[in-house]
């Protein structure tokens, strides 16, 4: 059984560019979610994709944007980036909406902004 | 307002010695609880979870969590702290709905001693 991965590992980008991050989802799994860790910070929820479509947002602007795959693997998109955004993002996927079994959490991709 | 606390936020133990992680929760209806661990530039990894039962639950790595209705509260044990246990721990919440996002509280550092 694979777990989840996330791609690129580190990234570095400047203010104002633009950033995309992948997910593949743990084997089975149809629902992906992001999180955003600041450093000292709980992670905080952007949001949610189910088969698809997005199931769900945090208190995260527009310029954060997904999408999820057929396969359900999924991508998290930055526009515009900001000096706030240097964090750890990180995917989580799960089996259904239930919530019962929990998320299961990539390693993260660590973006610095300048 | 809706929160997760947990009010230590570093903790220092000796190898062997047992320890207690607290988590207290306010929301109108009993969520699902879970626990995560982060080492150091790593994902978060799933402990244990309680969603409705027997209150006392056990998880990986002989780490066990007792939930109390009356204190809103689900607290991490460990009866014997081994080095490898230096981490970060993060209590988290799903509230029962249509979405299974995770709200977490902003951890607790943890430092095993020799």
């Amino acid at each position: 059984e694979t777990g989840v991965t996330q791609s690129p590992t580190h990234l570095i980008k400047t203010r104002g560019q633009q950033v995309t991050l992948r997910c593949s989802s743990q084997s089975g799994h149809n629902t992906v979610s992001w999180y955003q860790q600041a450093l000292g910070q709980g992670p905080q929820f952007i949001f949610q994709y189910y088969r698809e479509e997005e199931n769900g947002r945090g208190n995260f602007p527009p310029r954060f944007s997904g999408l999820q795959f057929p396969n359900y693997s999924s991508e998290l998109n930055v526009n515009a980036l900001e000096l706030d955004d240097s964090a750890l993002y990180l995917c989580a996927s799960s089996l259904e909406l239930a919530g019962v079994e929990g998320q299961f959490f990539g390693p993260g991709t660590r973006l610095t902004v300048l | 307002a809706q929160s997760v606390t947990q009010p230590d936020i570093h903790i220092t133990v000796s190898e062997g010695a047992s320890l207690e992680l607290r988590c207290n929760y306010s929301y109108g209806a009993t969520p699902y609880l879970f626990w995560y661990v982060q080492s150091p530039g790593q994902g978060l990894q799933l402990l244990l979870k309680y969603f409705s039962g027997d209150t006392l639950v056990q998880g990986i790595k002989g780490f066990e969590a007792e939930f109390k209705r009356s204190q809103s509260s689900f607290n991490l044990r460990k009866p014997s702290v081994h080095w490898s246990d230096a981490a970060e721990y993060f209590c988290a919440v799903s509230l029962r709905g249509a979405t299974n996002k995770l709200i977490f509280g902003t951890g607790t550092l943890l430092a095993v001693q020799p």
